[in-house]
């Protein structure tokens, strides 16, 4: 199916490691891009490619992926890392998927 | 720096259509495609369409096809985004977005687009 799909929400608590997991079937063949949104703002692109960083963007941010599932990890979340995050891949029809999105709550 | 500029909120009554314009400025224009995404109150990001602002080709997803449509103006760098038929679901924040064909590197401020009777 031409579908992302993202957990809800996730916690970590602060100075430790979490995983946020997107899955679909677009995902065996397309690399993910990974947006971090926060309240009120545009969404910025943390990771492409599956697992390259724009300029700017801290190295504690990573990415992989393996079959149908990409996976965005931050090593050491900070309070600031607190946020929406968006995966998004294309699909057979050249169409841009996006997941539904994760809450990241940093305790 | 890369800058996308977009014009202001828009409030449009339902079956009207919405030109919305970005404005781009510190990159070479024609090097890099636009997207359009929206996002609902409250809800996630939606793609809607992306042109390759060298020739002008566009791409939409099916379920705005006919609806939308993205064109570019290279003497003044600017990506418009009209949207026909609105109703009140099309009520939403859209983004220009600067990037490759698969993925989007810088992003406008948004539109706020409300179509209320």
């Amino acid at each position: 199916s031409s579908e992302l799909t993202q957990d809800p929400a996730v916690s970590v608590a602060l100075g430790q490691t979490v995983r946020i997991t997107c899955q679909g079937d677009s995902l065996r063949n397309s690399y993910a891009n990974w947006y971090q949104q926060k309240p009120g703002q545009a969404p910025l692109l943390v990771i492409y490619f599956k697992n390259n960083r724009p300029s700017g963007i801290p190295d504690r941010f990573s990415g992989s992926s393996s079959g149908n599932t990409a996976s965005l990890t931050i090593t050491g979340a900070q309070a600031e890392d607190e946020a929406d995050y968006y995966c998004n891949s294309r699909d057979s029809s050249d169409n841009h998927l996006f997941g539904g999105g994760t809450k990241l709550t940093v305790l | 720096q890369v800058q996308l500029v977009q014009s202001g909120a828009e409030v449009k009554k339902p079956g009207a259509s919405v030109k919305v314009s970005c404005k781009a400025s510190g990159y070479i224009f024609t090097n890099y495609y636009m997207h359009w995404v929206r996002q609902a109150p409250g809800q996630g990001l939606e793609w809607m369409g992306i042109i390759n602002p060298n020739g002008g080709i566009t791409t939409y997803p099916q379920k705005f096809q006919g609806r939308v449509t993205l064109t570019k103006d290279t003497s003044t760098n600017t990506v418009y985004m009209e949207l026909s038929s609105l109703r009140s679901e099309d009520t939403a924040m859209y983004y220009c977005a600067r990037g490759g064909a698969s993925h989007c590197l810088n992003w406008g401020q948004g539109t706020l687009v409300t179509v209320s009777s």
